[in-house]
């Protein structure tokens, strides 16, 4: 079965700190992994997405996640945190069994960012 | 949010009543994606569509029905069997291709009164 594990519910970190969000997934195959952010009462806007390729993907916002099969990771980075990004992160790992593109989802890492 | 909308922002239900969420994208995406939130729970899938005229249940189907008769429309129903559908519904479109990114619209709140 295809899973992912957000392990933290809620992150701190203080302004110009770095920030990482951890990711764990479980997947038959090779995983296909991204990363999304939800604003209060908005849509999931997408961040980056790992396929295949280098193992350090860099996406929007200066957000960059970091894949590691040995770990069976994607955490989510960022080397100076601002306070606007403050919001809920969300893991997902492509569903591979049905054929479909669903996605399964982490159930969600608040990060807040202290000014 | 992109090129998918939702409507409306704000819904509510009286119990025993069925409400349909809208659902439209202009990327002419041929696959279409419900979602429902509840808080600590993420995201869990209601209803998923690959192509016009086709759609498969997700994880928790159980309430909902869907239609896709236009590839830009994926409609979704709450039926009056949903024991709980107090929730923020999120729809999503997606091209074919297994890389293919998910792209989200602004969501739904439904909230049963």
């Amino acid at each position: 079965a295809q899973s992912v594990a957000q392990p933290e519910d809620q992150v701190n970190v203080a302004e110009g700190n770095p920030l990482t969000v951890k990711c764990t997934y479980s997947v038959s195959g090779n995983p296909y992994l991204f990363w999304y952010v939800q604003y209060p009462n908005r849509g999931l806007q997408f961040l980056l997405k790992y396929i295949t390729g280098d193992n350090l993907v860099k996406g929007s916002y200066g957000f960059e996640a970091e894949f590691n099969k040995s770990q069976t990771s994607f955490h989510l980075k960022k080397p100076s945190a601002l306070v606007s990004d403050s919001a809920l992160y969300f893991c997902a790992v492509r569903d591979m069994q049905t054929g479909a593109n669903n996605l399964f989802f982490g159930t969600g890492t608040r990060l807040t960012v202290i000014p | 949010d992109g090129g998918i909308t939702q409507s409306p922002k704000y819904l509510f239900r009286k119990e025993g009543q069925n409400v349909t969420l809208s659902c439209e994208q202009n990327l002419n995406h041929d696959a279409m994606y419900w979602y429902r939130q509840d808080p600590g729970q993420g995201l869990r899938l209601i209803y998923y569509s690959q192509i016009v005229n086709d759609f498969q249940k997700g994880d928790i189907a159980e309430g909902y029905s869907v239609s896709r008769e236009k590839k830009e429309s994926f409609p979704l129903t709450v039926t009056s069997a949903q024991k709980n559908p107090t929730a923020f519904y999120l729809c999503a479109s997606s091209a074919r291709h297994s890389t293919d990114t998910q792209y989200f619209g602004p969501g739904t709140r439904l909230t049963v009164l």
